[in-house]
Parts: structure tokens; sequence; C-alpha cells
């Protein structure tokens, strides 16, 4: 069975840093490219970022790019998002997903507040 | 950045048949865009029923079809159940981007 748990969420003031992780198993994980999604309070989703097989492509939403950093671990199936300079309006719950096999995590709740 | 365009709403009565749609404000939407469809019910993360256009996957009640029409992507539901009543969200693909349309919420009633 296809499963995604992710994790590392909280509660963080703005300006400040989250690293989410996701742990994936039951699919190839190495073979496919995964993304991080998110959806804020009673919204839609929105995508994030995405990171190809091997690290060597990574791409992100105009809403992440230069704060967030996606990576990822083959040996250890596991997909990461580093988090900095945190807004109030990136409260979220962010989904790892692994969009071609169709796998979605539970997600892990980020809120951002002073 | 592009749009993705849905209907916000849209009701169908139960066993009716319903098409929600997926436009781009950039022009047609393309087989190349390897349209995605999503369906996601309250309390729940999304749940994958289409991908590139119209494969299923073996999760995907065959009552869910997916297609090009008109120049938009497709989602047709057949035999509308009333565990069919969720949000469903488009996501397109283009220029090393993904978008997501903003969802259809669909009431079976």
């Amino acid at each position: 069975e296809m499963q995604l748990v992710e994790s590392g969420g909280g509660l963080v003031q703005p300006g400040g840093s989250l690293r989410l992780s996701c742990a994936a198993s039951g699919f190839s994980f190495s073979s496919h490219w995964m993304y991080w999604v998110r959806q804020a309070p009673g919204k839609g989703l929105e995508w994030v970022s995405k990171i190809d097989y091997d690290s060597t492509l990574t791409h992100y939403a105009d809403s992440a790019k230069g704060r967030f950093t996606i990576s990822r671990d083959n040996a250890k199936n596991t997909l990461y998002l580093r988090m900095d300079s945190l807004r109030v309006d990136d409260t979220a719950l962010y989904y790892c997903v692994g969009v071609r096999p169709g796998c979605w995590g539970q997600g892990t709740l980020v809120t951002v507040s002073s | 950045q592009a749009v993705v365009t849905q209907e916000p709403s849209l009701t169908v009565s139960p066993g009716g048949t319903v098409t929600l749609t997926c436009g781009f404000s950039t022009g047609a939407v393309a087989s190349g865009h390897l349209p995605f469809w999503f369906q996601q019910k309250p309390g729940q993360a999304p749940r994958t029923l289409i991908y590139d256009s119209n494969n299923k996957y073996s999760w995907t009640p065959a009552r869910f079809s997916g297609s090009l029409l008109g120049g938009k992507a497709a989602l047709t539901l057949s035999g509308a159940q009333p565990e069919d009543e969720a949000d469903y969200y488009c996501l397109l693909f283009y220029d090393n981007v993904a978008v997501f349309g903003g969802g259809t919420h669909l009431t079976v009633f």
C-alpha cells in the first residue's frame, strides 16, 4: 500500500523557519517526481514545489521562490521542505504528494502567528 | 502566472450526469498540460481520480471519466451517487509550473 507520512509542522512566529519531512513507502519513491501542495484553512489547493527523481530539477511557485527549498533523500525514501522567512499567509496544511502515482499524505499543519 | 478556472459549484441529481470543466487563461487545454483531477471530501486529504486527461487509477470508480472537451479538460460523472458530493480540483502543468484550479463544489441533490 502506498503511504506518505508528513511531519515537522507546528506553530512558528513570522520570520521563522521550519523543515517538513515526508516518509514514503509502498511505491518506487526514487522513480517519481515529488510535490508539496498546501491548503490554507477553508481554501483550495495550491502547488508549492516539485523535485525530479534525482534532485537535478526543482521548481517553485512564485509564493515559495527564494524562501522555500525542496529536497529529497532517495536512500531514505524521504522528501523535505525547508521553509524560511515564514509569513502569516503561509499558514496551511502542507501535503506531500506523489502526483503521478496518485498518492497523498494526510498533511502537516503549519501555523505562522505571533 | 496563468489561471486555471473551474465552475465554483454544480448540482447533480442522484443517478444523473454532470460534467466539470477546467479551463486555462493562456488558451486551450491540451494533452501536454497533463490534466489531473482530484476529489476532496470534508476533513480528508484529496484523492487522485484521473491522470493525463483520461486515465484512471485502480481505485477510480468507473462512473468517473476524463476528457478534453471544447478546449478544456473535463471530468464527467455518470450516475452520481450521494458519496460523490465533494470538492473537485483539476491540475495543469506548463513551463515547469503546476497550477490548480479553484475547485468545484459538487452537490448531489
